[in-house]
């Protein structure tokens, strides 16, 4: 069964800073990834998603994702933290091919910036 | 933009009684989900819904549950007899194919607060 792992329940940047989102994955096929966010009182929206391709991946805000096959990760990172990147950030797999796309999250990490 | 709304935005009940969570899912949309997220764990998937039939359900979605498209726009959550441990947040999405690789679109979330 597939399942996502999620290291550092919260994390904590200066705005400027580098930020680092780790997500691991276990699955004997690698699946579709995809990170969401959850800013207050609003619903998951979609970052950026690895189906197949390149395996850097740019989303929205200036947020990346590399797909590592070999480390079954896909960490997020954004170069310079801003303020208004505090929020809660979830990754997702999705089985990669028929079916249903039900998605299966992680715990989530919820991320601070401070001045 | 489109997107998808759910009401209400809080629902509180007293344990044993019935609620009905709505959604209005985006409207070229066909495929719809619920999920939840109890305080403090995972978003976890409930059901997804193409076709007026459930296409897959968890093993949480039992027989207190139901799900309807009563209409061409609302996507409703049922659950008969609640429990206390049916208190979470609620998520409704949609996508317009149910390919693993396209987007679910969230809704802002129902909690539930069962007493």
């Amino acid at each position: 069964a597939q399942s996502v792992t999620q290291l550092g329940s919260h994390v904590s940047v200066s705005e400027g800073a580098l930020v680092l989102l780790r997500c691991n994955y276990s699955s004997s096929v690698p699946p579709y990834l995809f990170w969401y966010v959850q800013y207050p009182n609003q619903g998951l929206q979609l970052l950026l998603k690895y189906t197949t391709g390149a395996t850097l991946v740019k989303g929205i805000n200036g947020f990346e994702a590399e797909f590592k096959k070999s480390e079954t990760s896909f960490h997020l990172t954004k170069p310079s933290a801003h303020m208004s990147d505090a929020a809660e950030y979830f990754c997702a797999v999705s089985p990669p091919s028929g079916g249903y796309n039900k998605l299966i999250f992680g715990a989530g990490t919820r991320l601070a910036v401070h001045p | 933009e489109p997107e998808v709304t759910q009401t209400p935005s809080h629902q509180v009940t007293q344990m044993g009684q019935e609620v009905i969570l709505r959604c209005v899912p985006i409207s070229n949309h066909l495929y719809f989900y619920w999920y939840r997220q109890i305080l403090g764990q995972k978003v976890e998937f409930l059901v997804s819904f193409y076709n007026n039939e459930i296409s897959e359900k968890s093993e949480i979605f039992d027989d207190q549950f139901s799900v309807e498209r009563p209409d061409g726009s609302n996507f409703t959550l049922k659950i008969r007899s609640t429990k206390l441990e049916d208190s979470a947040m609620y998520f409704c999405a949609s996508s317009v194919s149910q390919l693993s690789s396209y987007e679910q679109y969230f809704g802002p979330g129902t909690r539930l607060t069962v007493t």
